[in-house]
């Protein structure tokens, strides 16, 4: 199976600041890397797909980038509404495994 | 406008069975896809199955591998999960997700909750 590292566990950030998750696959996934948030009670929204794609209705303050086994996760302004917890999956073969969670909150 | 509603969650005991049930409406059903995925209290995302379009490739993750079983009906526009063998480690809120051609999840439910006590 393949194994999703993410770092760091947690940060604290400010309204304004650029925030950067990374993402590391086990072995090399292509693009098919996916990134999702989550607030707490809510299901899971997906922000950026095939590591690099912006899904519809999502900010452009959101940002993917990599390829092969490492990705990053970038929100370029921190605003109030970004403060929650943030995962990576890879579907580049099954079982499509997750990330353990960034949890971004206030500094 | 793209729903997803899990129904069937609930308490059940530790080797005891339960059914969960995903109704879907806003788009064409049989034509997409389908995960479950599920979340423990307090803890992160866990990928459980997938089913594609026709059933004809299903995939599951280890640990339920054996004792839960993944199925749709297209004409009911239904997915479901069947869950035997049910240990504490099961419990979790319980997602079916909608899986798009980039194959990332796009659409979610709000999630049935499902605890296994005795």
């Amino acid at each position: 199976d393949i194994q999703m590292t993410q770092s760091p566990s947690s940060l604290s950030a400010s309204v304004g600041d650029r925030v950067t998750i990374t993402c590391r696959a086990s072995q090399s996934i292509s693009s098919y890397l996916n990134w999702y948030q989550q607030k707490p009670g809510k299901a899971p929204n997906l922000l950026i797909y095939a590591a690099s794609s912006l899904q519809s209705g999502v900010p452009s303050r959101f940002s993917g980038s990599g390829s092969g086994t490492d990705f990053t996760l970038t929100i370029s302004s921190l605003q109030p509404e970004d403060f929650a917890t943030y995962y990576c999956q890879q579907t580049y073969s099954a079982p499509w495994t997750f990330g353990q969670g960034t949890k971004v909150d206030i500094k | 406008e793209v729903q997803l509603v899990e129904s069937g969650g609930g308490l059940v005991q530790p080797g005891g069975s339960l059914r969960l049930s995903c109704a879907a409406s806003g788009f064409t059903f049989s034509s997409y896809t389908m995960n479950w995925v599920r979340q423990a209290p307090g803890k992160g995302l866990e990928w459980v199955s997938y089913i594609s379009s026709s059933s004809s490739t299903i995939y599951y993750a280890d640990s339920v591998k054996g004792r839960f079983t993944i199925s749709r009906d297209n004409a009911k526009n239904s997915l479901y999960l069947q869950m035997n063998s049910l240990r504490a480690e099961d419990t979790a809120v319980y997602y079916c997700a909608r899986v798009i051609s980039d194959w990332a999840l796009d659409y979610w439910g709000q999630g049935t909750l499902v605890t296994v006590s005795s």
